[in-house]
């Protein structure tokens, strides 16, 4: 069956570091990849998505790019802020049962000012 | 209306006995989801219904769990003879479209379901 794999947390950065988030996947066919962000006390959240090879998805200075031949989708951003800190869910959904998707275990990543 | 929202929002129940979860979603959303989220976990898929069916119900952990939803509207989530492993939160979702792909997925904030 599909699965998705990410980085395990918890991380923790000071503020204006780098971030990436790694994300690897195992899918039948050409799945769309998606990465949801859930922030303190609120519920889950598209941050942003990506339906094809080679498709970068953007929001809020995030970035991921889908990256068949490494079957990855990791998420990254050039200088990190406190409001950041949330738990990051990288998820897929099948090609062929669009309406049926797999999680990610989920990120918790804290900034620190 | 405003976003999706379910209730209760927490239920505490003994083991054995029946629950009943509810997620209403965005007016005019097509597609409903439901997951699971153990503590510390990511999220399981559980089912999702396209207008009034539900064309995949293989993430349904057991017999004991069922859902319907009528009118592409309210949807329930019901849980037989509840056992102390089903603890967790009960997660809804809408979109305008089935699957990911075609739509983003609207959240709702969740039932913690704790059984004792």
């Amino acid at each position: 069956g599909n699965s998705v794999t990410q980085m395990e947390g918890p991380v923790t950065l000071s503020e204006e570091a780098f971030l990436t988030i790694n994300c690897t996947y195992t899918a039948t066919g050409y799945p769309s990849l998606f990465w949801y962000v859930q922030y303190p006390g609120e519920g889950l959240q598209l941050l942003l998505k990506a339906t094809k090879a080679d498709d970068k998805g953007s929001n809020k200075g995030f970035e991921a790019t889908y990256r068949k031949e490494t079957t990855s989708f990791h998420l990254e951003k050039g200088s990190v802020q406190v409001s950041d800190s949330a738990v990051y869910f990288c998820a897929l959904s099948e090609a062929t049962n669009a309406g049926k998707s797999t999680f990610g275990d989920g990120t918790t990543l804290t900034v620190k000012p | 209306g405003a976003g999706v929202s379910q209730s209760p929002s927490n239920k505490v129940t003994e083991k054995g006995k029946d629950v009943e979860l509810r997620c209403d979603p965005i007016s005019g959303h097509t597609a409903l989801y439901w997951y699971r989220q153990r503590l510390g976990q990511g999220l399981e898929f559980l089912i999702y219904f396209q207008g009034n069916s539900a064309p995949d119900k293989s993430g349904l952990p057991s017999d004991r769990f069922s859902a319907e939803r009528t009118g592409e509207s309210v949807s329930t989530l019901t849980i037989q003879r509840t056992q102390q492993e089903d603890s967790a939160v009960y997660l809804c979702a809408s979109s305008l479209v089935t699957g990911l792909s075609g739509g983003e997925q609207y959240f709702g904030p969740g039932t913690r379901l704790t059984v004792t």
